[in-house]
């Protein structure tokens, strides 16, 4: 079936250092994206979102990018912190026969970003 | 306000055994979804509820797994004949049914360790 996956599955960064989580999706018809970070012991908490109308979205010291032409998405923390520290999920979703969004998210396998202090 | 709550946090079960979860949602979301994770891997889509909608149960295993939403709001999972390949981490969400968002809110997951 169709599925979201990721190029690196760990990912280790000094603090203060930018970090660049990515994500890989196989479903063309995927019109909107999430980014969540999930802390061990705890639910995904979300970070950021993207429709496919998009190719960029910021937050606050994160940054998501859209590359519909390589199905590529990535998330961008900016200044990383030991806080940080997590395991990073996208997710996608795609259109259901309303034109609207099917409610259930397809996730990824996860990259785990450790901090180094 | 509160969050998303499941219990328990951790279930030990024998193989065989029944199992029930519990989800309570965050109050006024209309959509309530279940996931499977397994140690070190992504979220698995199990089943979704939509207001009065029929649940989506496309991502359910097997005919084991079953839910229900009682009144439109608690959710609970029912695994039946429980097997150790059911050992997991299930995470119940919910959200506000809206075709702009799909923010989905996380509980803390039930740990189901089957021995």
């Amino acid at each position: 079936g169709e599925s979201v996956g990721l190029h690196l599955p760990t990912l280790s960064v000094q603090e203060g250092d930018n970090s660049i989580i990515n994500c890989a999706y196989s479903n063309s018809a995927s019109d909107y994206f999430i980014w969540y970070k999930q802390e061990s012991g705890k639910g995904p908490q979300f970070i950021i979102d993207i429709r496919s109308n998009m190719d960029k979205r910021q937050g606050q010291r994160v940054t998501v990018l859209l590359n519909k032409t390589v199905k590529h998405l990535s998330l961008q923390i900016a200044a990383t912190q030991p806080g940080d520290s997590a395991v990073y999920f996208c997710a996608e979703t795609y259109p259901d026969d309303y034109g609207g969004s099917q409610g259930n998210l397809i996730f990824g396998k996860g990259t785990k970003l450790s901090v180094k202090p | 306000g509160a969050g998303v709550s499941q219990s328990p946090s951790n279930k030990v079960t024998e193989k065989g055994k029944d199992v029930e979860l519990r989800c309570d949602p965050i109050s006024g979301h209309t959509a309530l979804y279940w996931y499977r994770q397994s140690l070190g891997q992504g979220l698995e889509f199990l089943i979704y509820f939509q207001g009065n909608s029929a649940p989506d149960k496309s991502g359910l295993p097997s005919d084991r797994f079953s839910a229900e939403r009682t009144g439109g709001s608690v959710s609970t999972l029912t695994i039946q004949r429980t097997q150790q390949e059911d050992s997991a981490v299930y995470l119940c969400a919910s959200s506000i049914w809206d075709r702009g968002t799909y923010e989905q809110y996380f509980g803390p997951g039930t740990r189901l360790t089957v021995t």
